[in-house]
């Protein structure tokens, strides 16, 4: 099956400052990368997601790179602010049978935004 | 539109009693995950539904973990005999789109064994 490896597991930067966290699966197959936020206590929720036909997409201040031949995709935040901080989780999703998909998380980066 | 409903959200029980959690997808999500989320780890699939029908529960630890999903919309997760390993938060989640798309999650039931 997808295994899903993302580093740092803790990162914490200047309010300003930008934020990469690193992801890298292992199925040629997985064709959908979404990103969540998990704040304290708190669902979580997508903030961003690529499909394996594009190599970038931008949403305000975050960004998403793939780079398929590679296997690895990432995710930056800009400009960081405090609201930013919380526990971000990458994902890959290959088909199953039946054209499902299978989506396989990451361990998380907790990003702690100081101000 | 209402958000996917999980209840309890907090439950203690000791090791070996049995626990039931609940959810309610957002209406029309003909899919449905329940996720264990182990403190400090991301969500690890447990089972998916689509419609009343077990897509994948490879994962699911079927000597004691059991999911149902009767009538196509709610379903329940259940843990019979519970073990102190099982204490976790579990998510569930629903979505409109089987093949690629985001996952909508409830607020997950916090399960702490004794």
């Amino acid at each position: 099956g997808e295994n899903v490896e993302q580093h740092p597991s803790t990162l914490s930067v200047q309010e300003g400052d930008s934020a990469v966290i690193k992801c890298t699966y292992s199925d040629s197959a997985s064709n959908y990368f979404p990103w969540y936020k998990q704040e304290l206590g708190k669902r979580p929720q997508l903030i961003i997601d690529i499909r394996s036909n594009v190599g970038e997409k931008k949403d305000q201040r975050i960004a998403v790179t793939l780079n398929k031949t590679a296997k690895h995709f990432s995710l930056h935040i800009t400009e960081t602010q405090p609201e930013d901080s919380a526990v971000y989780f990458c994902a890959a999703s290959p088909h199953i049978s039946g054209g499902y998909q299978k989506v396989t998380f990451g361990i998380g980066t907790k990003l702690q935004v100081i101000p | 539109e209402a958000g996917v409903a999980q209840s309890p959200r907090y439950k203690i029980i000791e090791k070996r009693q049995s626990v039931a959690f609940w959810c309610n997808p957002i209406s029309g999500h003909a899919t449905l995950y329940w996720y264990q989320q182990i403190l400090g780890q991301g969500p690890k699939l447990l089972i998916q539904f689509q419609n009343n029908g077990v897509v994948d529960d490879s994962q699911l630890p079927k000597d004691r973990f059991s999911a149902e999903r009767l009538k196509g919309v709610d379903s329940t997760l259940k843990i019979q005999p519970a073990k102190l390993e099982d204490s976790a938060v579990y998510l569930c989640a629903s979505s409109s789109n089987p093949t690629a798309g985001e996952l909508f999650f409830g607020e997950g039931s916090r399960l702490t064994v004794l």
